[in-house]
């Protein structure tokens, strides 16, 4: 079975900071990788996600996330946050090929500081 | 886009009691439903995965007879958390996909048994 491992639990930036958060998985196959984030209140929302190709996606709000297979991991960076990022993040995958559920990792709560 | 909803999105039973959580997709049809379980500060964790006509799978560790999913419709997935208990109080969330790759979440149900 598939596992999915976010390293920081609790993130507190200031505006402006650049933000990197990690996610690697454990999963042999061919995979999916996703990354959500919800913010105070709502339910999960996508930001971006990799199947194939390029293994650097781009996603709504500023986001992007970089597939490294060989380390197993995929992270999601932002070269300058705001305010409003502040929310919860959650890395998943699921294999690929298939319409399986997602595996989800912790999560990482985002705290900007204006 | 697609939408999902989710109702009710809070509700709270006395211990013993069964309680329906339903899931829509409003915009299209969903082949396949899954609904996940999160705890405070925790992740969202997969319970199990349903699809229209046919009996749901459930994860590991999942009671199958406390958590009865009925995928009755294309559009419609239902979850009843029969004989409720403290411990199950929990968020509950239900997610739909209709193609292999796009899943869109519901707003969840916060379930508090009392």
């Amino acid at each position: 079975a598939q596992s999915v491992s976010q390293h920081n639990h609790h993130v507190i930036l200031s505006e402006a900071a650049s933000l990197e958060l990690g996610c690697n998985y454990s999963y042999g196959g061919t995979v999916n990788l996703f990354w959500y984030v919800q913010y105070p209140g709502q339910h999960l929302q996508l930001l971006l996600k990799y199947f194939s190709g390029d293994p650097l996606v781009k996603g709504i709000k500023g986001f992007e996330a970089e597939f490294i297979k060989s380390k197993f991991s995929f992270n999601l960076r932002k070269p300058s946050v705001q305010w409003s990022d502040t929310a919860e993040y959650f890395c998943a995958v699921n294999k690929g090929g298939g319409a399986d559920g997602l595996t989800f990792g912790k999560g990482t709560h985002l705290i900007i500081q204006p | 886009g697609a939408v999902v909803s989710q109702h009710p999105s809070w509700v709270i039973c006395k211990s013993g009691t069964s309680v329906k959580i339903e899931c829509r997709s409003l915009d299209f049809q969903a082949t396949t439903m899954f609904w996940y379980r999160q705890f405070p500060k925790q992740s969202l964790m997969l319970m199990a995965t349903s699809n229209e006509g046919s009996k749901a799978t459930y994860e590991q560790g999942v009671e199958k007879d406390k958590f009865l999913i009925n995928h009755a419709s294309l559009t419609l997935s239902t979850l009843t958390v029969t004989s409720a208990h403290p411990e199950d109080s929990s968020f509950y969330i239900c997610s739909a996909t209709a193609q292999v790759r796009g899943y869109t979440f519901g707003s969840g149900t916060r379930l508090t048994v009392v």
